[in-house]
């Protein structure tokens, strides 16, 4: 089973403050690289989907960047707000399998 | 609006009762998973269906069956329910690889 390392396992951060998470993953086994918002008492929902080293997306004031040679991917909020405040998932797409999914980073925004 | 919908929200049983869960996509989605999201454990992956037709074991399959009835159905089923799986499962779906999966809104399960 592939294992997918999410750290830190929570966080908690004031209104305003800019803060980064990571998502690491074998880099032998790579297709995709998809990012998940996920707020309490709702289903996940995609925020990202990350395919080529080097990639960036962004969606508001969250973006993301992606270095498969290496295995890593990072998640960036900028000039956070509580309504920021969710679980973050990445996962893993290594091919013609279901995802894997890391345990999530639980971002606290506080007013 | 289009999406995953997942039959019950809530249940709970008694140890050795069955039931099913069912879930429903109208996006036409080729894949579609049942997942289960435990404290401390993240989503972990019971069974998937990749196509009509097939279905294969993920990571947790033991104590559960899976149907998957036509290209929009899916079901879960407990044949005789443990406290162990006490817990909250999520169905999801997929189409064309490069976008995200779709989920349900889950249904929190309880065996006591």
């Amino acid at each position: 089973i592939l294992n997918v390392e999410q750290s830190p396992q929570s966080l908690h951060v004031q209104e305003g403050d800019s803060t980064n998470f990571t998502c690491s993953f074998p880099s032998s086994n790579f297709y995709a690289l998809h990012w998940y918002r996920w707020e309490t008492a709702k289903s996940p929902e995609a925020l990202f989907v990350m395919t080529l080293n080097g990639d960036e997306k962004k969606k508001g004031r969250i973006s993301a960047t992606l270095n498969t040679k290496e295995g890593y991917s990072y998640l960036y909020i900028k000039g956070s707000q509580p309504e920021d405040s969710a679980t973050y998932l990445c996962a893993l797409d290594s091919g013609n399998t279901p995802l894997v999914f890391g345990k999530g980073t639980r971002l606290s925004v506080i007013a | 609006n289009a999406g995953v919908t997942q039959t019950p929200k809530f249940q709970v049983l008694k140890t050795g009762q069955s039931m099913t869960l069912q879930c429903a996509q109208d996006m036409n989605h080729n894949s579609m998973y049942w997942y289960r999201q435990d404290p401390g454990m993240g989503l972990r992956l019971i069974y998937y269906s990749a196509s009509e037709g097939t279905t294969d074991k993920g990571e947790v399959p033991n104590g559960y069956n899976v149907s998957r009835l036509n290209k929009r159905e899916f079901s879960l089923r407990l044949e005789s329910a443990a406290p162990s799986q006490t817990s909250v499962y999520f169905c999801a779906s997929s189409g064309t690889r490069g976008y995200g999966y779709t989920f349900g809104s889950g249904t929190r399960l309880t065996v006591v």
